[in-house]
């Protein structure tokens, strides 16, 4: 079964650049959801989007912007960035428009940010 | 807002044993309860869910218990197999489209052959 798709999986960066990380969801699903996990923490959610309009926000700094287009896919963009941005940054999504079972979260293999 | 809390943090058994990992919720509003197990460097995998509406699921060594009066829930593995090691998170969500997912703080579960 297909499932989520994100790009890239490794990313260098050095301070004060920017970086945008990309994710596909799986065939169908309609909701994606951002998180961020920082070493030995839980994820923590940053913003989720439902049929192109941003449904929750959590704990998403300003300097970090996102949005789902006509297909879906999601891009988190991430400026200025800070040597405290280097995480490993998950997508997931889910099919929102129906509940009683179809709100179970699937994730994907997640972008390893470094910043140097 | 929601609070998860998780214990114990890490957990150590023999090949064999039964490991339970327990977990507490504050929003009375949550009523779905994944369990992920994540290996290191790796995505979060779904292992089970349970809602409010079960009191006990179970799937192979695997279940899932929920008291929602007392605002806790717990996962039970039995026979652990050393591909059992791994961290393994709970989290509570308002089981409606949309809602984010809460997460407890982890517990590193070792199994030794």
């Amino acid at each position: 079964a297909a499932g989520v798709i994100q790009s890239p999986r490794h990313l260098i960066k050095e301070k004060r650049e920017t970086a945008t990380l990309k994710c596909y969801p799986i065939p169908r699903h309609d909701t994606v959801y951002w998180y961020q996990q920082g070493p030995g923490q839980d994820p923590q959610f940053l913003i989720s989007f439902y049929e192109k309009m941003q449904s929750d926000k959590g704990s998403i700094p300003d300097r970090f912007s996102a949005q789902q287009f006509s297909d879906y896919h999601s891009e988190l963009n991430m400026s200025s960035l800070e040597l405290g941005d280097s995480a490993l940054y998950f997508c997931a999504s889910s099919l929102g428009s129906l509940a009683g079972g179809r709100d179970t979260q699937y994730f994907g293999p997640g972008t390893r940010l470094t910043v140097l | 807002g929601e609070n998860v809390e998780q214990h114990p943090s890490t957990l150590s058994v023999q090949e064999g044993d039964s490991a339970v990992i327990k977990c507490t919720y504050s929003d009375s509003a949550s009523n779905y309860f994944p369990w992920y197990k994540q290996e290191l460097g790796k995505r979060p995998q779904l292992i089970i869910d349970i809602r409010s509406n079960v009191g006990e699921k179970k799937d192979q060594r695997i279940a899932v218990t929920l008291n929602k009066t007392a605002k806790h829930f717990s996962l039970h593995i039995t026979e652990t197999q050393p591909e059992d090691s791994a961290v393994y998170f709970c989290a509570a969500h308002r089981g409606t489209g949309f809602q984010k997912l809460v997460f407890g703080t982890g517990t590193r579960l070792l199994v030794s052959p």
